[in-house]
């Protein structure tokens, strides 16, 4: 089976930098994505990571370490509209995607 | 953009009852897919569709069938519904560029089923 863990909870400041762990254990390995989801709303692509190394677009950096079995997603200069869920998944074959439960980030003033 | 629509953002429906969520997206995506999502759990796929007629099991496929007729439309049917399969549903769709890059998936905003 897949084993994807990410913490369930994060708060920061305004202003702050948080970074959101995920290690994962799965029978193959096809890439990494990270989902934003507001409440009520469904999830949105933020970054793919398929090669060790860091992808930064914008506010949002992603890192991945194959050998490790391990990402993280970083949120520098919080918003408070960053306040979510961030999805962990990898996609482990052609097709399917295997899900962390979501880390909820809370952004405080 | 990527537009995938889902028939309903709520349904409440009574135990036993035979129930279709309709799921469509406008970007002739080859691969479609229904998960279902409780807090604690995150999302998990119960069925997946790589072409017109094609259907794959997921995780969680028991007390659920699909149906994919038509390129642009995933259904998903609960034969008798059970309390146990009120959740958030969503669908998904990706163009299907297997091993070409990220082949992203684009989500429905979901229906809230509640069973009683």
């Amino acid at each position: 089976g897949q084993n994807i863990d990410q913490p369930t909870e994060m708060t920061a400041t305004e202003g702050a930098i948080v970074q959101i762990n995920c290690t994962y254990q799965t029978s193959g390995f096809n890439g990494l994505f990270w989902y934003q989801q507001h409440a009520g709303e469904a999830p949105t692509f933020l970054s793919y990571n398929v090669l060790d190394g860091l992808e930064e677009k914008g506010r949002f950096s992603s890192f991945l370490s194959r050998s490790k079995g391990y990402s993280y997603l970083l949120l520098k200069e919080l918003q408070m509209k960053d306040s979510a869920s961030y999805l962990c998944a990898v996609r482990d074959g052609d097709y399917k995607l295997s899900f962390g439960a979501g880390t909820t980030v809370t952004v405080r003033a | 953009d990527v537009k995938v629509t889902q028939s309903s953002r709520y349904l409440v429906k009574r135990t036993g009852e035979k129930v279709f969520l309709e799921c469509v997206q406008d970007m002739d995506h080859e691969n479609m897919f229904w998960y279902r999502q409780d807090p604690g759990l995150g999302l998990r796929l119960i069925y997946f569709s790589y072409d017109v007629k094609m259907k794959e099991k997921g995780d969680i496929p028991e007390g659920y069938s699909v149906s994919r007729e038509k390129k642009e439309r995933f259904s998903l049917i609960l034969e008798s519904a059970s309390t146990n399969q009120t959740s958030m549903y969503l669908c998904a769709s990706s163009s299907g560029t297997s091993g070409s890059g990220a082949d992203t998936q684009y989500f429905g905003p979901g229906t809230r089923l509640t069973v009683l």
